[in-house]
């Protein structure tokens, strides 16, 4: 059983709706992630908090906003997403800082964008 | 710019075949690699983790080397099952909270 949680695990909005993904993880660790994996295109990182603190946002539009209210639970809230959008959005948690360990990942939710 | 190239991009093979996987980078300024195994519709599963002070590490069946100084990561795997059919990743740690994810192999082992 992995120690990184998502819900729900498949989901379909339409354009205009507004969803909230969520993660939580049961390792202890202090990072956490957020990865987007399209067909045939490597995973793609969104964003990383780090204690909590958003240390990366790697170019996403403004339509997917992160919450991170502490270090065991984060948040991708969607709003007037695009049919492109559809994807696999994974989460990942590791212990941050030494840049030695392992990430580990959710199971991922499939979206559709319709 | 780091970029993580995976071949071949899938692999189709008999059942009890030794089988070798590669992955290479562009900078060699990295802090660690990971292989990772993903089965469809599903998140991805961590398989070994080379630190890059190391040369290789070892899980059962599976072996993954690491040559820094060419760009270069192996993964071998011994004698291989039906079950080891998916998606396998490489992934490089160029500072301390990112990865840069390969494109992947897909691998299907028949009986």
């Amino acid at each position: 059983e992995t120690g990184v949680t998502q819900t729900p695990r498949h989901l379909v909005m339409g354009m205009t709706n507004k969803k909230s993904l969520k993660c939580e993880q049961h390792l202890g660790h202090n990072a956490m992630y957020w990865y987007k994996q399209s067909a045939k295109k490597p995973l793609e990182l969104m964003f990383v908090y780090s204690l909590e603190e958003r240390v990366e946002n790697n170019s996403v539009p403004s339509r997917f906003s992160p919450e991170c209210p502490n270090s065991s639970h984060l948040f991708l809230h969607l709003h007037t997403l695009q049919p492109e959008d559809s994807a696999l959005y994974l989460c990942a948690s590791s212990q941050a800082g030494t840049g030695l360990g392992k990430l580990f990942f959710g199971s991922g939710t499939q979206l559709s964008v319709l | 710019k780091q970029e993580v190239t995976q071949i071949p991009a899938a692999l189709s093979v008999p059942e009890g075949e030794n089988l070798v996987l590669n992955c290479s980078f562009t900078d060699s300024a990295i802090y660690n690699l990971q292989w990772f195994r993903q089965d469809p519709g599903k998140g991805l599963t961590s398989l070994l983790l080379i630190q890059s002070s190391q040369r290789e590490q070892t899980s059962g069946r599976l072996n993954a080397s690491l040559d820094k100084s060419s760009g270069r990561s192996t993964l071998y795997i011994a004698a291989s099952q039906p079950g080891d059919s998916a998606t396998y990743l490489c992934a490089v740690r160029p500072d301390t909270d990112k990865l840069i994810f390969g494109t992947g192999t897909r691998l299907q082992v028949f009986p």
